[in-house]
């Protein structure tokens, strides 16, 4: 069964942190995405990558940075953490254009 | 620029169809459907591909027309187990990228 884990459900931090969102997964896709999902403005991509240690900016990379040192892995980094960042983030993987399969989703409050 | 989706949000009773249209200001590669329930991960359903393709997945199925730059997603004698929340996703020809329309959120009451 082809699965797509993140490291948190739900994540509370307070403004100025350093946080670190990780993702990963076991189908061994070139292409891993990070987006946020916020009401009313559905799935906005924040960054993706397409082979290790390679990434693209996407719609809203503001804020934001990325890492991907394996092709299993893919984390997102906040590097100081402010409440506008207050968000659903889903991160997502396919092989070439292929679906999308996405994790569960980390809910992460900024206070 | 994300693709525009309508109507915003639905309400049908079971047994009632719906169709959930995605329009984008861009040329198409391919147009992917996904359906998201509540405090759930988006679920692929579809992809439809340039050429005009038409696709089916039990009692839903889709159309592209590439001319138009447009998809749309038709749900027939819908069932309580199609509520949710339902994106489009285009690709303008990167064949890695997708870029998410605002959802449409379906509700089917009994």
């Amino acid at each position: 069964d082809v699965k797509v884990t993140q490291s948190s459900r739900y994540l509370v931090k307070r403004t100025g942190e350093k946080v670190f969102l990780e993702c990963v997964q076991d189908m061994d896709h070139e292409n891993m995405f990070w987006y946020r999902q916020d009401p009313g403005l559905g799935l906005r991509l924040i960054y993706f990558s397409y082979d290790v240690k390679m990434k693209e900016k996407g719609d809203i990379p503001e804020g934001y940075s990325v890492s991907r040192e394996k092709k299993e892995r893919f984390s997102l980094i906040l590097e100081s953490a402010s409440t506008n960042q207050t968000s659903m983030y889903l991160c997502a993987s396919s092989l070439g254009g292929q679906e999308q399969f996405f994790g569960p989703g980390t809910r992460l409050t900024v206070l | 620029q994300q693709p525009v989706q309508s109507p915003q949000a639905v309400i049908l009773r079971e047994g009632e169809d719906a169709v959930i249209n995605c329009s984008s200001s861009k040329a198409l590669y391919s147009v992917h459907w996904y359906r998201q329930k509540h405090g759930e991960a988006p679920v692929f359903l579809m992809i439809l591909l340039k050429g005009g393709e038409q696709k089916g997945h039990e009692k839903i199925s889709a159309s592209f027309n590439e001319k138009k730059q447009q998809s749309s997603l038709y749900l027939t004698a819908s069932q309580l187990s199609y509520s949710g929340t339902y994106f489009c996703g285009t690709d303008s020809g990167s064949a890695r990228q997708l870029t998410f329309g605002s959802g449409t959120q379906l509700t089917v009451l009994p």
